[in-house]
């Protein structure tokens, strides 16, 4: 089974610049997640997906970022303009089941992620 | 909100010795990840653990989880150089809009010395 798909691997760009990321999660799952690592730290959620729509995205600073998820198989997130402080990794996570309660709730799936620096 | 706290977040053991890893969350969950990342790499699931008093184990890994305490322990047990890695939990959460979702802690960096 293939795993999660991320490009690019790395990115570097200069501030006010703009820059793609894009995900193709595992074959099948429904749940696809947006996190934001900052070195040092623990992945942080920016935007959660189930199927083509938007679950949660209260942690997305929505004034440079965007997202979306057509036709609820890959995603692009974007980043306009960028910042330093934007300066991170971008990992992109799926899991098999919708992301409700109950005994649906599947462990994520990672892909290896998009290194971006920002100068 | 839901905190997550890691400790140590920097561990130095030598081969051979047994070491535990603490993890403590703020609010009721009874959902808590393990996972491991490697330098440059993305991360691994290691372990879920379900529900108060899971115990599982993988190899010199073994993971507990104490929901009355908020509180989950990854113990190693005479470690090996291949054990090098950041190892990072996560806990599951109602974002309150009828989903779930992982926070996580900030990580614990183990370096397995020879």
């Amino acid at each position: 089974e293939a795993g999660v798909a991320q490009s690019p691997r790395y990115k570097i760009i200069e501030k006010r610049q703009s820059v793609a990321f894009w995900c193709n999660p595992i074959s099948g799952h429904a749940t696809l997640y947006w996190y934001q690592q900052i070195l040092g730290q623990g992945p942080k959620l920016l935007i959660q997906f189930q199927n083509n729509g938007v679950v949660d995205d209260s942690q997305l600073p929505k004034d440079r970022f965007s997202a979306e998820r057509l036709k609820g198989v890959d995603s692009t997130l974007k980043i306009q303009p960028a910042k330093l402080e934007d300066s991170a990794v971008y990992l992109c996570a799926s899991s098999p089941r919708l992301g409700m309660g109950g005994p649906y709730r599947e462990t994520q799936y990672f892909g290896p992620g998009t290194r971006l620096l920002v100068l | 909100e839901l905190k997550v706290e890691q400790n140590p977040l920097f561990l130095s053991m030598q081969e051979g010795k047994n070491y535990t890893i603490y993890c403590n969350y703020s609010t009721t969950s009874d959902r808590l990840y393990w996972y491991r990342q490697d330098p440059g790499k993305s991360l691994e699931s290691l372990f879920v653990l379900l529900s108060n008093g899971a115990v599982k184990q993988e190899g010199r890994l073994m993971a507990s989880l104490d929901t009355k305490a908020r509180l989950s322990t990854l113990h190693i047990t005479a470690a090996v150089h291949d054990l090098s890695a950041t190892y990072f939990c996560a806990v599951e959460g109602s974002s309150g809009a009828g989903s779930y979702q992982l926070t996580f802690g900030k990580g614990t960096k183990l370096s397995v010395i020879p």
